[in-house]
């Protein structure tokens, strides 16, 4: 099916373990992102990519790593998860080219992240 | 940094107009807006590009004044369908593209 599609939707995780969320979108879309989303504080961006193997910091990086080796996918990895970490994780992808602005972004479903 | 709106909620009746605010204190390249509902993804309404251009989407339109660094959505005869938490989502330059959320309005539409 063609979209952007998150995996897993939940996950209950132990707090130091390391967890990927895994994100892939079919549109070969140049740019993706990903938020966390908690109360009173709306969407926060976490990283973002301009293109395979090109990323880069976005508000709330630490405690995140990410790499993109293909356009399609673009997975978030938490090194060693805290409780702080509890939240929901979205993927966006958008097709913007490099000093344009951004164009539409499309999300994906989430995954709904507690760590324990 | 994250933009900031105004206000965190609104409550309105079928029917009424609401504005949603949008400022950043830093210069702005362009404005999104995005409604969200319960349990799912964001979902795109609308871009606005510096050059104070307003833009609309069924009745609901937004303006950008790219001198004060502000946008505003402008809920008109407001339908049910319009509740949901809203975003305005800023970019501040087109190289780099970082696409940065406020915190979100949350609107209740009554019947």
């Amino acid at each position: 099916d063609a979209g952007i599609t998150q995996s897993p939707r939940y996950k209950i995780t132990e707090t130091g373990r390391q967890v990927t969320l895994m994100c892939h979108q079919t549109w070969s879309h140049s740019y993706m992102f990903w938020y966390r989303q908690d109360l009173g504080h709306g969407l926060r961006l976490i990283y973002y990519s301009a293109a395979a193997d090109i990323t880069d910091k976005g508000e709330v990086p630490d405690g995140y790593v990410v790499s993109r080796s293909k356009t399609e996918n673009f997975p978030l990895t938490l090194e060693s998860a805290t409780r702080s970490q509890t939240s929901v994780y979205f993927c966006a992808s958008s097709e913007s080219r490099w000093g344009e602005a951004n164009t539409e972004a499309f999300f994906g479903q989430g995954t709904r992240l507690t760590v324990v | 940094q994250q933009p900031v709106q105004s206000p965190q909620a609104v409550i309105l009746r079928e029917g009424e107009d609401a504005v949603i605010n949008c400022s950043s204190s830093k210069a702005l390249y362009s404005v999104h807006w995005y409604r969200q509902k319960h349990g799912e993804a964001p979902v795109f309404l609308m871009i606005l590009l510096k050059g104070g251009e307003q833009k609309g989407h069924e009745k609901i339109s937004a303006s950008f004044n790219e001198k004060k660094q502000q946008s505003s959505l402008y809920l008109t005869a407001s339908q049910l369908s319009y509740s949901g938490t809203y975003f305005c989502g800023t970019e501040r330059g087109a190289a780099g593209n970082k696409l940065t959320f406020g915190g979100g309005t949350r609107v209740l539409v009554k019947p």
